[in-house]
């Protein structure tokens, strides 16, 4: 079975802070992984996945298979991020259907 | 440019009613997804399509039916609805293709119910 965690419904910072949204799973084989984001009255979209190995936003992710994680990070933040923010995981060669965690919610305050 | 459609915003019905939920996409994907969203919960699915006229259980699809009878449209069909089934649905789709969309999820904007 595939599963992900995050373990942090909500995370406050402040304008400028550091942020880290923690993402951790469980999957037997070889996983694609994912971060998409809800903006307020928005729909969810992507907002990055391990394989294109890119920076979307200031916020980078990196799948590190022995942690079996893939938080998410950026450096200084900015109000616009506040944003709900989902880690999914797609086992490749597997269902397509992605397994999502429950989601984190990032509060950057001014 | 909405490329996934779902065709109620909110809807309120009451116990024991039949719901039908639709969700077009026009961007020719072959997989199509219905999930719920719960807040602490996030994401559950509820089933999915690889195709026409197929469909697979997801991890909650319990009180739950779909239909996909066009290549462009999934439904997902409450025989008789429940409070707890009080939530809101997602829909998405996405492509299998060798391309660099290939398995990314784009979602519709939602379905809010509310079972009384």
């Amino acid at each position: 079975a595939q599963r992900v965690t995050q373990p942090e419904k909500l995370l406050s910072v402040f304008k400028g802070a550091p942020v880290e949204l923690k993402c951790n799973y469980s999957y037997s084989g070889s996983p694609e992984l994912f971060w998409y984001v809800q903006y307020s009255r928005q729909r969810l979209q992507l907002l990055l996945r391990h394989i294109s190995r890119e920076s979307i936003k200031g916020f980078t992710a990196d799948l590190n298979k022995g942690e079996t994680s893939f938080h998410l990070k950026k450096p200084f933040a900015q109000e616009e991020d506040s944003a709900m923010y989902y880690c999914a995981l797609s086992g490749l060669g597997g269902r397509r259907a992605l397994t999502f965690g429950s989601g984190t919610r990032l509060q950057v305050q001014p | 440019d909405v490329k996934v459609t779902q065709s109620s915003r909110y809807l309120v019905k009451r116990t024991g009613e039949k719901v039908f939920l639709e969700c077009v996409q026009d961007m020719d994907h072959e997989n199509m997804f219905w999930y719920r969203q719960d807040p602490g919960l996030g994401l559950r699915l509820i089933y999915f399509s690889y195709d026409v006229k197929m469909k697979e259980k997801g991890d909650i699809p319990e009180g739950y039916s779909v239909s996909r009878e066009k290549k462009e449209r999934f439904s997902l069909i409450l025989e008789s609805a429940s409070t707890n089934q009080t939530s809101m649905y997602l829909c998405a789709s996405s492509t299998t293709g060798p391309t660099s969309g290939a398995n990314v999820l784009t979602f519709g904007a939602g379905s809010r119910l509310t079972v009384l």
